[in-house]
């Protein structure tokens, strides 16, 4: 199995450019999870899906994150406009839900804003 | 007080024991996790163990967990150089959601 996929794996932009991030899920896996890690905050949890729907996005910042889940194999993370303090590593990870109590993480997308 | 709390660094020699702690908040937790983060590197599934279990031991890694005292415990096994990482305790359930509250992580550093 190919794990969980993200791309890519590390961006730069500019201030106010929009930024998108993508996942593919392991193969099978009916939840989606974004987590963003900063040295400050730590992981936090920014939004889940199950079975493409999203249950959770209380922990997404600010309007100006969105996320969507079209289909069971994609996801992306939207940032726009993009601002420094958005800098941070973001990772995906899936799992087999309702008996999956593990989930697999991707290796992270590495985001700078300057 | 933070929701998943965690000492920061740890420093042990090599072959010895590492003990790496956590406390948690939420007894509706469902399951416990710990994972591993090299530099530069994802997030890597170590174990986990169910709420209602008080140990689980694999290989070099051994589980403890306290419900009453919402204490988790990795010991670590004979700890070699290539433990030296980042690790962190996760907890499931809170809220009966699904996503992991994590800690802030401890840094295990090896020492020769």
């Amino acid at each position: 199995d190919a794990g969980v996929i993200q791309s890519p794996r590390h961006e730069v932009t500019e201030m106010g450019q929009e930024v998108t991030l993508r996942c593919k899920p392991i193969s099978g896996h009916n939840s989606l999870f974004w987590y963003r890690q900063t040295m400050m905050r730590g992981l936090e949890l920014l939004i889940y899906f199950n079975n493409n729907v999203p249950i959770d996005d209380s922990g997404m910042p600010e309007d100006r994150f969105s996320a969507k889940m079209p289909n069971a194999s994609f996801s992306t993370l939207k940032i726009q406009p993009s601002e420094p303090r958005d800098s941070a590593v973001y990772f995906c990870a899936s799992s087999l839900r309702p008996s999956g109590e593990t989930q697999y993480f991707g290796p992270g997308t590495r985001l700078l804003v300057l | 007080g933070e929701d998943v709390e965690q000492s920061l660094f740890l420093s042990v020699r090599e072959g010895d024991s590492s003990v790496i702690n956590c406390t948690y908040t939420d007894s509706s937790s469902t399951y416990l996790y710990w994972y591993k983060q090299e530099p530069g590197a994802g997030l890597q599934l170590l174990t986990y163990i169910f709420s209602n279990m008080d140990m689980k031991q694999d290989q070099r890694l051994t589980v403890l967990l306290n419900k009453k005292d919402k204490h988790l415990s990795l010991r670590i096994a004979d700890t070699q150089t290539g433990d030296s990482a980042i690790y962190f305790c996760a907890e499931k359930g809170r809220g009966g959601a699904d996503g992991l509250t994590f800690g802030k992580g401890t840094h295990l550093i090896i020492q020769p």
